[in-house]
């Protein structure tokens, strides 16, 4: 069956310090991947997705993500992080009718 | 406007009571979801509705009924309430039967369910 795994529970970064989260894979052909940000007291809303092609996908909120089939990646990235980006962030793939969770990574900013 | 709204928000309850969950979507979406999230923030899919009908029953206790009166909304009923019951419960929806055509579900804010 198809999962991710999110290696790191907790982050924390300075503001405008730049952020990467790591995802990884575990699929034989293309999995269908996603991130997904739950901030706090709120639902989760998409960040990006990533089904073929181009390996950089650019998402909402200054955020981007790089499959990589080498490494069964596809970590989240962004350049200057800022205070609102606090949240718990899921890595997320899906077959025909659902999608799987991974555990959530979540990111604190130090002001 | 809410694009998906549940009721209530928060719920304390005591264990072997009954209680509902109520979602509404207003996006036109054909397709529903519960979700439930256990205190180490794991998100699970319970059920799927695409336009009243059950397409997605993962391995829950008969003790959830799921009821989709129409499109716009999809209610989760637990009877004979347990501890293990307690979590967040969220609805979601998406515009097509399978989410993967878009890849976007659009989720409520959750239901905080607590069982004393």
């Amino acid at each position: 069956a198809q999962s991710v795994t999110q290696p790191d529970i907790h982050i924390t970064v300075s503001e405008g310090a730049s952020l990467e989260l790591r995802c990884n894979y575990s699929y034989g052909a293309t999995p269908y991947l996603f991130w997904y940000v739950q901030s706090p007291g709120q639902g989760l809303q998409l960040l990006l997705k990533y089904f073929s092609g181009d390996t950089l996908v650019q998402g909402i909120k200054g955020f981007e993500a790089e499959f990589k089939r080498s490494q069964s990646s596809f970590n989240l990235r962004k350049p200057s992080v800022h205070w609102s980006d606090a949240a718990e962030y899921f890595c997320v793939t899906g077959t025909a009718s659902k999608l799987t969770f991974g555990t959530g990574t979540r990111l604190q900013v130090t002001l | 406007d809410t694009a998906v709204s549940q009721t209530p928000k928060y719920l304390v309850t005591q264990m072997g009571n009954d209680k509902s969950i109520k979602c509404e979507q207003n996006l036109g979406h054909d397709t529903m979801y519960w979700y439930k999230q256990d205190s180490k923030k794991f998100l699970k899919i319970m059920f799927s509705y695409n336009n009243k009908e059950l397409i997605i029953n993962e391995t829950v206790p008969n003790r959830f009924s799921p009821k989709s009166p129409d499109k716009a909304h999809l209610n989760l009923h637990i009877n004979s309430l347990e501890l293990g019951d307690s979590a967040v419960y969220f609805c979601a929806s998406s515009q097509e039967r399978t989410s993967l055509n878009t890849g976007e579900l659009f989720f409520g804010e959750g239901s905080r369910l607590t069982v004393l």
